[in-house]
């Protein structure tokens, strides 16, 4: 089946660092998103990840494994600003529009 | 630079009624999509398009009705509203998805309620 696991709620401390997992399981797997979505707003893009291993944006870093159906989002230095929802999203292979989405993990960032 | 936009942003109606949810972009983008988004689920598509008079379902179409004459507006038609189409509403765009890689772009969305 198709399915994408994702804590639903995390709680920080400004300026620590957070990591927030996804697992999943598609049929066929061709590359993974993770989206932030702050409170009554639209997702925005974070990153995509295809090939093992992990991709550095900033504060902001992502890890794919693709024999463990694993993902994560990293996010250092936190600031208040980075209390969201994040969303973490897969490719079916076998269908040309289908992305399966996670319920998304609330961050909460406390001073 | 517009982008996508959704109107109307905020809408209350009736059960029975019909409701239609606008979305225009300006990217000249060929695929666009209608998402649902409740407590609890992750985005659910509804339908998607993947050029003008293309038309597809995707996991949660019934009840809805799409259209796509022209490249950058994709209209949601609800036919008959139910208290469960009560959600939020996003219309997303991508210039293309057989790169995968390609980012898929939301608008602000649509809020719904159907008392």
């Amino acid at each position: 089946g198709q399915n994408i696991d994702q804590p639903t709620e995390m709680t920080a401390t400004e300026g620590a660092i957070v990591q927030i997992n996804c697992t999943y399981q598609t049929s066929g797997f061709n590359g993974l998103f993770w989206y932030q979505q702050h409170a009554g707003e639209a997702p925005t893009f974070l990153s995509y990840n295809v090939l093992d291993g992990l991709e550095e944006k900033g504060r902001f870093s992502s890890f794919l494994s693709r024999s463990k159906g694993y993902s994560y989002l990293l996010l250092k230095e936190l600031q208040m600003k980075d209390s969201a929802s994040y969303l973490c999203a897969a490719w079916r292979l076998d269908s040309n529009y289908q992305l399966i989405w996670g319920a998304g993990t609330k961050l909460i960032i406390k001073p | 630079d517009a982008g996508i936009t959704q109107s109307p942003r905020y809408k209350i109606t009736e059960t029975g009624r019909q409701v239609t949810l606008m979305c225009h972009q300006t990217w000249s983008h060929s695929y666009m999509f209608w998402y649902r988004q409740d407590l609890g689920h992750g985005l659910r598509l509804i339908y998607y398009s993947a050029a003008a008079d293309i038309t597809d379902k995707g996991e949660v179409p019934d009840g809805y009705v799409v259209s796509r004459s022209k490249t950058e507006n994709f209209p949601l038609t609800l036919e008959s509203a139910t208290r469960s189409q009560t959600s939020v509403y996003f219309c997303a765009s991508s210039e293309s998805i057989s790169d995968s890689g390609n980012t898929i772009y939301f608008g602000e969305g649509s809020w719904l309620t159907v008392v």
